[in-house]
């Protein structure tokens, strides 16, 4: 059975400082993807990320970096120097091979960056 | 915009009542999928369309909750009989096909008295 965990409810960090958002997966298949979405206050969900299961290399994009482990089934993410804009619900995903990307998602982590 | 379109935005009906929910998808997606989100929660799945077909109505929760896609591009998600249960914010997203890449829209907020 798929299972995306993200053990963190929420996060409080004061701006500037490095956070890392957990997330921990499970499936029986082979060929799966991973995601990274954002729920800001408005309520609309941006899309960040997509990893497939080949790819294990480290994705760095700005202040964001995600850390993809097969050996852990863990997808973490990373945002360096954080800054109040960055205030939201983070959201991990999967979905696995043949489901036509219908993803199954964590609880979400809600991150608060204090000025 | 040119971003994914829910109306209405907000919804209060009464226990019983027939709902219908509108999702305008970005244009030139084909793929378009309907989530339910209740407070706290991450998205689950209810429908998946690929063009004006549903291609995997396995998230539907009962036979109250019924989709359409008839020209491909706009959907609306129809609930009968309504019940207190059906209260969330019911997500519309639609990708380019087969890129995984969901775009989503505001989403509309159900509530049920």
């Amino acid at each position: 059975a798929q299972k995306v965990t993200q053990a963190q409810t929420e996060i409080s960090v004061v701006e500037k400082e490095d956070v890392t958002l957990d997330c921990v997966y499970e499936t029986r298949d082979t060929t799966y993807y991973l995601f990274w979405y954002k729920q800001p206050p408005s309520g609309e969900l941006v899309f960040l990320i997509r990893r497939n299961s080949f790819d294990e290399q480290n994705e760095i994009s700005g202040r964001y970096s995600w850390n993809f482990q097969k050996s852990t089934s863990s997808f973490n993410f990373t945002i360096t120097a954080s800054q109040v804009v960055d205030s939201a619900v983070y959201f991990c995903a999967l979905s696995e091979r043949d489901s036509n990307y219908q993803l199954i998602w964590g609880a979400g982590t809600k991150l608060i960056i204090k000025p | 915009g040119a971003g994914v379109s829910q109306t209405p935005s907000n919804k209060v009906t009464e226990k019983g009542k027939y709902v219908e929910l509108r999702c305008d998808p970005i244009s030139g997606h084909t793929a378009l999928y309907w989530y339910r989100q209740s407070l706290g929660q991450g998205p689950e799945f209810l429908i998946y369309f690929q063009g004006t077909g549903a291609a995997d109505d396995s998230g539907l929760p009962n036979d109250r909750f019924f989709a359409v896609r008839p020209e491909g591009s706009v959907s609306t998600l129809k609930i009968q009989r309504t019940e207190r249960g059906d209260s969330a914010v019911y997500l519309c997203a639609s990708s380019p096909e087969f890129t995984g890449e969901l775009f989503f829209g505001e989403g509309s907020r159900l509530t049920v008295l």
